[in-house]
């Protein structure tokens, strides 16, 4: 099983609220990522956990709070956001967070996404 | 200059051609190369990885790198409907840079 979910699948929210977007794998993968992607725009890197601690922020905007409860979950907190964050949210798990240079360890494997719209 | 560059196309292009995708890169660094293919609204699913100057292939795509020239292709032979897409390129550098750097992605049709 090479299953990245995502929930949900679309959200809608106002700049006042607060929302979070989940994201779950049962591969046993030890690194899990968060991309934003707009548009006709190649995914962009936003964190990166690896073994459940925040190892990358990409100078993200702190509105945008990741967390990592447990191996296999990933969330992201999202709190006042600006209409302009308006885009696709991919979750990404693999096994390592590449520090071996294998295609087995370093494969990157994708969920769904969740679309989201602010107003 | 940007650090890996793509023809955003759009390529359209009749069932059975084959297909060439390409991306140049600036940097020697990095030493990972992937090709993803993401469907309309779907996330990136991974097509091809390679590490070293060549060929690979795996069914109708052939992944080629070339360091010398920093340049990295993905071709598809006897393209199908379903291979329409847009297909991204990524690097890696090596060690423990787990990053990767996509390229603006190539929308693919093909057309029956």
């Amino acid at each position: 099983d090479t299953e990245v979910t995502q929930t949900p699948k679309h959200l809608v929210m106002g700049m006042t609220n607060k929302k979070s977007l989940k994201c779950e794998q049962h591969m046993g993968h030890r690194a899990m990522y968060w991309y934003k992607q707009k548009a006709k725009k190649p995914p962009e890197l936003m964190f990166v956990y690896s073994y459940e601690k925040l190892s990358i922020n990409e100078s993200v905007p702190s509105r945008f709070s990741p967390e990592c409860p447990n191996s296999s979950l990933l969330n992201l907190h999202l709190h006042a956001l600006q209409p302009e964050d308006s885009a696709l949210y991919l979750c990404a798990s693999s096994q390592d967070s590449g520090t071996s240079g294998s295609f087995v360890t370093d494969t990157q494997y994708f969920g769904p996404g969740t679309r989201l719209t602010v107003l | 200059q940007k650090e890996v560059e793509q023809d955003p196309g759009p390529l359209s292009v009749p069932e059975g051609a084959i297909v060439s995708l390409n991306c140049t890169y600036s940097n020697s660094a990095f030493q990972y190369f992937m090709w993803y293919r993401q469907y309309s609204r779907k996330g990136p699913e991974l097509l091809m990885y390679t590490y070293s100057s060549g060929n690979k292939e795996d069914g109708r795509f052939t992944a080629q790198v070339d360091k010398s020239s920093k340049y990295i292709s993905l071709f598809i032979r006897d393209s199908q409907p379903s291979d329409s897409a847009t297909y991204l390129c990524a690097i890696r550098r090596g060690g423990s840079n787990y990053k990767l750097t996509f390229g603006k992605g190539t929308l693919l049709t093909v057309n029956p």
